[in-house]
């Protein structure tokens, strides 16, 4: 059965600060790995997705990931942070082109002026 | 397209009453997952359905809930009796092309 880690719950940075949230998976097949990003009191929206080729993925308010399989990680980035990028970010994980995905428990980054 | 569409939007009850949460599909979206949220668990897929069937209910904490999906656009999850540890938001979402679009969810709070 597929899982997903995420290490540290709350991550806060600088405004203009590099953000790296960490991400590790588990599966049994090769995975499809997802970035999911929460305003409060709203929904989950899709940042970013890798499914197969290349393993840096850019998505969208300029994060990015990079799936390591060596590492199984797939840690997310953004040069510089901006207030605006606070919420709470969740990765996740599903078996292939399979329909079930399964969450981490989420990370709160906190930007800071 | 509107979206996801949740309802309703908070639900307090008490302890003992069925509540009945409900979901509209995006147009054309073929699975439809319902999840629940809470400080302590996170995100927890309770059952998803694709073509209107379900297809893994193993997430459904117990007999206790239930969910159908009566056409192609449209859910509900039921909780019969609601305990106060069934308190937490809960959010539908449809898939399409490996991408879940959520509703805004149901936050229930069970006194």
């Amino acid at each position: 059965a597929q899982s997903v880690t995420q290490l540290g719950s709350h991550v806060s940075v600088s405004e203009g600060a590099l953000v790296l949230l960490r991400c590790n998976y588990s599966s049994s097949v090769p995975p499809y790995l997802f970035w999911y990003v929460q305003y409060p009191n709203q929904g989950l929206q899709l940042l970013l997705k890798y499914t197969t080729g290349a393993t840096l993925v850019k998505g969208i308010n300029g994060f990015e990931a990079e799936f390591k399989k060596s590492e199984t990680s797939f840690h997310l980035t953004k040069p510089s942070a901006h207030m605006s990028d606070a919420a709470e970010y969740f990765c996740a994980v599903s078996e292939g082109n399979t329909d079930k995905l399964i969450f981490g428990t989420g990370t709160r980054l906190q930007v800071f002026p | 397209d509107a979206g996801v569409i949740q309802s309703p939007r908070h639900e307090v009850t008490e302890m003992g009453q069925e509540v009945t949460l409900r979901c509209k599909l995006i147009s054309g979206h073929n699975s439809l997952f319902w999840y629940r949220q809470t400080m302590m668990r996170g995100l927890e897929l309770l059952i998803y359905f694709n073509n209107n069937v379900p297809i893994d209910d193993s997430g459904m904490p117990e007999d206790r809930f239930s969910a159908k999906m009566p056409n192609a656009s449209f859910s509900t999850l039921k909780i019969q009796p609601s305990e106060p540890r069934d308190s937490a938001v809960y959010f539908c979402a449809s898939r399409t092309n490996e991408k879940l679009f959520f509703g805004s969810g149901t936050q229930l709070s069970v006194l």
